[in-house]
């Protein structure tokens, strides 16, 4: 499968814990992108990066959440500190510069804080 | 983004066109229009974009008006898995760095 892959699928955490997602991107594809989707409502975005330079990041995203994509491959998503508010699907999406908004989507890594 | 408003909902009997209807009055000359669906506990998933033209692919057509300011995601024959939520979205052209979702249409397909 050449598709975009998230790991993990699902995580349960505890509030006050650091949760770490990662995700990778179509081989070929420079854009990758995180966005998160809460219960009956449209993903929003959190972030992109353009190979390994993170270019936007949203309001959204407080200090507690980083992201990184060391080298231009992979991307890491953490939580600090989690809290309930935290539980929500997190999307990691990646594109061809050529074509931006082309955006092809992982599955998804579902959080539950308790 | 463009403004976009669709339908909350709607349903479609299994085997007939699902004609989704879209409006975004301010496009701009440049902008496109792009369909994603989402399918339930799935990411989302590309469908189709258009700038003037009609488009047409395996999966759908997009029929977009000539003022451009409404357009049409037509599913040809509608399965039960088609069932999802169907999101119309005008990226900015010149930055294109992220998507906007609204609410989207939710599709129900019946049997």
């Amino acid at each position: 499968d050449t598709g975009v892959s998230q790991d993990p699928r699902h995580k349960i955490t505890k509030r006050g814990q650091n949760v770490t997602f990662r995700c990778d991107p179509i081989s070929e594809h420079n854009r990758l992108y995180w966005y998160r989707q809460t219960l009956g409502q449209g993903p929003e975005f959190l972030t992109y990066f353009q190979n390994e330079a993170q270019l936007e990041k949203s309001r959204l995203l407080s200090d507690r959440f980083s992201a990184e994509r060391p080298k231009g491959s992979f991307s890491t998503l953490e939580i600090q500190r989690t809290e309930q508010g935290d539980s929500a699907m997190y999307l990691c999406a990646s594109s061809s510069v050529l074509q931006q908004e082309t955006q092809y989507f992982g599955p998804g890594t579902r959080l539950l804080v308790l | 983004d463009a403004k976009t408003t669709q339908p909350t909902s709607m349903d479609c009997a299994e085997g007939r066109a699902a004609n989704l209807p879209c409006n975004h009055s301010t496009i701009s000359g440049n902008e496109y229009v792009y369909w994603y669906r989402q399918i339930h506990s799935q990411g989302p998933q590309y469908i189709i974009h258009g700038l003037k033209n009609n488009e047409t692919n395996e999966m759908a057509s997009l029929i977009i008006t000539e003022d451009r300011k409404s357009s049409t995601l037509i599913l040809p024959h509608a399965t039960l898995r088609d069932t999802a939520v169907y999101y119309c979205i005008v990226p900015i052209g010149a930055a294109g760095n992220k998507l906007t979702f609204g609410g989207g249409t939710r599709v129900l397909v019946k049997p």
